[in-house]
């Protein structure tokens, strides 16, 4: 079975720093999907950046990139000049390839709370 | 276009009764996925809804169930509830192997 390992529960950074969130995982699988998530308090889930397995290229979104490490199961989170619109949980999430139209399970980690501090 | 909807946003129910959370997905998602998310357990996968069949489940009682309806909205029912069913009841939607989307929750309180 797959896991997801988040070993921070709590972090901060200052306003216009950038901050390194980590995430491991376990699995015997090749080709997967990598996730982080971000749950402000208002406990709607939004995607904040998405990897496939079988891409080499890290992604990135704005402010956001992965440093993805497929032979060490290692798939961080870096948030560049961070606002206080940042402040919320991160969740990583694992999800297999599915086939056929259905998506198959998230498997998140347990969290890490980011802090911003002006 | 309208995201994941969700209702009720709260609920409070009292031990032994049963609930009903609904999900209306994005349009054109017809997969359905419902989580449980607690402080202590964090978020686990209940199970998910796709052409109206269940496709995979996590690992819960039988007192948890689901349904998904022609027009991919989606319900879950608990029935019996105990006072560790207080959770926050997440959906997610989606279409094929893209990212899932969130709806913003039900938070069910049982007393």
């Amino acid at each position: 079975a797959q896991t997801v390992t988040q070993s921070q529960p709590e972090m901060s950074v200052q306003e216009a720093e950038t901050v390194t969130l980590s995430c491991t995982y376990d699995t015997s699988e090749s080709d997967y999907y990598l996730f982080w998530y971000k749950q402000p308090p208002s406990r709607q889930m939004i995607l904040v950046i998405r990897q496939e397995a079988y891409k080499q290229q890290n992604a990135t979104e704005n402010r956001f990139s992965v440093n993805f490490q497929k032979a060490a199961k290692s798939f961080s989170l870096k948030i560049s000049d961070s606002q206080l619109g940042d402040a919320a949980m991160y969740f990583c999430a694992y999800r297999s390839l599915n086939y056929g139209g259905s998506q198959g399970n998230l498997i998140f980690g347990k969290g890490t709370k980011l802090s911003v501090k002006p | 276009k309208a995201g994941v909807t969700q209702t009720p946003r709260y609920l409070i129910k009292t031990r032994g009764q049963q609930v009903t959370l609904s999900c209306s997905p994005i349009s054109g998602h017809r997969s359905v996925s419902w989580y449980q998310q607690t402080p202590g357990q964090g978020l686990q996968f209940l199970f998910e809804y796709f052409s109206e069949t269940q496709r995979n489940k996590g690992n819960f009682p039988g007192r948890f169930s689901g349904r998904q309806f022609s027009n991919s909205r989606s319900e879950m029912n608990v029935s019996t509830l105990e006072l560790g069913d207080s959770a926050l009841y997440l959906c997610a939607t989606g279409r094929g192997n893209t990212e899932a989307f969130f709806g913003q929750g039900t938070r069910l309180t049982v007393v």
